[in-house]
């Protein structure tokens, strides 16, 4: 029921063109569902998030974009960037008296080619 | 603006040995603080998180401990280290009652 299901593993995709990861869960009590960029040797740094009262978030070249009933939710990066490079983490939480739990995915490593 | 930092950056610790890693964060008070550990090529799982000084909850048994000594501290120690225990730790604080959580730099720990 904790779970956060992440695809792909890894991802090639040229300069200019579009990259997509996307997640899957299953505890519909989840309502917080950040994208963390990951350069290595680095702390998560948030990208963008959402919440499912809203189907799409857009951040500049980062889109969320959230399916409520099929309980995915997918970035996308438009125009990427060899800057981009980076491992993506999806992420999904509900907020308790204890703080707001984060459950990840297992991660997307992003290579962007000239 | 706030800062989270944590040290040391890398450790190179013998089976059996002690741990001590720090974190700390400035410009907040009374924060939600977290300690997370992430394998080689894998996603980060929660260990300890705290909501206030000396308020720990474990998120999975295991030879570590954490402890909270003041607001904005948050220590994760060990007293005998095993081969398993190597990774990336992160420690991350968020404002009571939002989502966000913000990550430090993590510390490299390898066991020997």
């Amino acid at each position: 029921q904790q779970q956060v299901k992440q695809s792909p593993q890894s991802l090639i995709v040229q300069k200019g063109g579009i990259s997509i990861i996307n997640c899957a869960y299953e505890n519909t009590a989840f309502d917080y569902f950040p994208w963390y960029q990951q350069f290595p040797g680095k702390g998560p740094a948030l990208l963008i998030a959402i919440r499912p009262d809203v189907s799409e978030k857009k951040e500049g070249r980062f889109t969320i974009s959230f399916n409520k009933s099929a309980k995915q939710f997918s970035l996308h990066i438009m125009d990427s960037q060899p800057g981009d490079s980076a491992t993506y983490f999806c992420a999904a939480s509900m907020l308790t008296g204890g703080g707001n739990k984060l459950t990840f995915g297992t991660g997307t490593q992003l290579k962007v080619e000239l | 603006s706030q800062t989270i930092h944590q040290w040391p950056a890398t450790l190179v610790q013998p089976v059996g040995s002690p741990l001590s890693l720090e974190c700390t964060v400035e410009g907040t008070s009374n924060p939600n603080l977290y300690w997370y550990r992430q394998a080689a090529g894998r996603g980060l799982q929660l260990l300890f998180y705290s909501v206030g000084i000396g308020q720990i909850s474990s998120e999975v048994p295991q030879n570590l401990s954490a402890s909270r000594p003041q607001d904005r501290q948050f220590i994760l120690s060990s007293k005998k280290l095993l081969l398993s225990d190597s990774g990336f730790y992160l420690c991350a604080w968020s404002a009571p009652g939002t989502d966000t959580q913000y990550f430090g730099p993590g510390t490299r720990l390898t066991v020997l």
